[in-house]
């Protein structure tokens, strides 16, 4: 079955600098990476997905890319805010499969 | 358009009572799954489910734990004779009918589960 790593498992940044999450998958037959935010005692909360025709997607400051060939696809959060402190969950799944494996999360946490 | 819903959100047992958490998919959706997630971990799949069919319960407990999604009503997830390795967060996903490859899932608010 399909094993999702992602690392950091915590990260600390400086208000206004950018942050990147990065995850591998095992699953070549994986076609869809959405990233998942979910903050303390509240349900995961779907920020951006990636399917994988396309190698990059931005969505204000929140963009993902992915590299097919090497498995792996990254977060990238620019000009981050004290809101964006939250645990980010990577996910790999395929259009049969449908169910989702999720990484073990990034705790991110925003310094003002 | 209502979200993805469970209820109860917290729920206490005593050990060897059993669990039922419910599920109410948004609308339009006919796939849910079950999650579960221990503290401070990530979210483990359990079971995949259309109406009145189970599509892959890989992920789920072999004793115990029991799935459906009937016709009418909510999706509910069972577990019988609960022990406290048990309590976790369970949480809920819908997603919209096959086609176009659009697997997005949505989370519904999760049920506590904590078993005594």
């Amino acid at each position: 079955g399909e094993n999702v790593e992602q690392h950091p498992s915590t990260l600390s940044v400086q208000e206004g600098d950018s942050a990147v999450i990065k995850c591998t998958y095992s699953d070549s037959a994986s076609n869809y990476f959405p990233w998942y935010k979910q903050e303390l005692g509240k349900r995961p909360q779907l920020i951006i997905d990636i399917r994988s025709n396309v190698g990059e997607k931005k969505d204000q400051r929140i963009a993902v890319t992915l590299n097919k060939t090497a498995k792996h696809f990254s977060l990238h959060i620019t000009e981050t805010q004290p809101e964006d402190s939250a645990v980010y969950f990577c996910a790999a799944g395929s259009g049969s499969a449908r169910q989702l494996t999720f990484g073990s999360g990034t705790q991110l946490t925003v310094l003002p | 358009n209502a979200g993805v819903m469970q209820n109860p959100r917290h729920l206490v047992r005593r050990r060897g009572q059993e669990a039922r958490l419910r599920c109410s998919p948004m609308k339009g959706h006919s796939h849910v799954y079950w999650y579960r997630q221990l503290p401070e971990e990530g979210l483990k799949f359990m079971v995949y489910l259309q109406k009145e069919n189970i599509i892959d319960e890989s992920g789920m407990p072999k004793e115990r734990f029991s799935a459906e999604f009937p016709k009418e009503g909510p999706s509910i997830l069972r577990i019988q004779q609960v022990v406290r390795g048990d309590s976790a967060a369970y949480f809920c996903a819908s997603s919209p009918p096959s086609g176009g490859g659009r697997n997005e899932q949505f989370f519904g608010p999760g049920t506590r589960l904590t078993v005594l």
